[in-house]
């Protein structure tokens, strides 16, 4: 079975700055994807970013960018010039795209990570 | 074009009584998972239904059941509810079973068991 580590609970971040979250994962597959999502106090779960674990290529989006490393399984969340919305949980997540396992279309979250900014 | 919508928001129920929790999915998605996060945890995979089918579950006893209806929305059931049950349950829906479609979550029903 696959694990999500997120082993910062909380992280804090002056406005403006950059920020970067750590996540690393366990699998036996060669192919997947790996995730994170944002869930402010409103609950809701939103996509950050999404990485393929085919694509050598790290994944960006705006201010979000990843530092995917799969040989040693880690993939890491840098926020850039982070706003005071970015404040929230931050959730690295995994999901399998073998067709024959268990854990096919399922997400495997890790414990989360608050982010703080600070004003 | 609505997203994924869940009902009620928030609910409180007696230890060993029965609660059902339900999802519309994203229109033109066909697939729901459901997901328990307990307070200050990441969430944890029920189960996910495809052409009203069970089609993968986690570690769940058999007190939580599931359906999914013609039109794609989704129910959870959950029996003889313990106080562990306390969580907010999230559903997702995605187009397909494959692994490939993203998926996009609801606002969650928050369930307190007392």
């Amino acid at each position: 079975a696959q694990t999500v580590t997120q082993s910062q609970p909380e992280m804090s971040v002056q406005e403006a700055e950059t920020v970067t979250l750590s996540c690393t994962y366990d699998t036996s597959e060669s192919d997947y994807y790996l995730f994170w999502y944002k869930q402010p106090p409103s609950r809701q779960m939103i996509l950050v970013i999404r990485q393929e674990a085919y694509k050598q290529q790290n994944a960006t989006e705006n201010r979000f960018s990843v530092n995917f490393q799969k040989a040693a399984k880690s993939f890491s969340l840098k926020i850039s010039d982070s706003q005071l919305g970015d404040a929230a949980m931050y959730f690295c997540a995994y999901r399998s795209t073998w067709a024959g396992g268990t854990s096919y279309g399922k997400l495997t979250f890790g414990q989360g990570t608050i982010l703080t900014v600070h004003p | 074009d609505a997203g994924v919508t869940q009902s009620p928001t928030h609910l409180i129920k007696t230890r060993g009584q029965q609660v059902t929790l339900r999802c519309s999915p994203k229109s033109g998605h066909d697939t729901v998972s459901w997901y328990q996060q307990a307070l200050g945890q990441g969430p944890q995979f029920i189960f996910q239904y495809y052409e009203e089918e069970e089609r993968q579950r986690g570690n769940f006893p058999d007190r939580f059941s599931g359906h999914q209806f013609p039109n794609y929305s989704s129910e959870l059931n959950v029996n003889a509810l313990l106080l562990g049950d306390s969580a907010l349950y999230l559903c997702a829906s995605s187009f397909g079973r494959t692994g490939f479609s993203e998926q996009y979550f609801g606002p969650g029903t928050r369930l307190t068991v007392t």
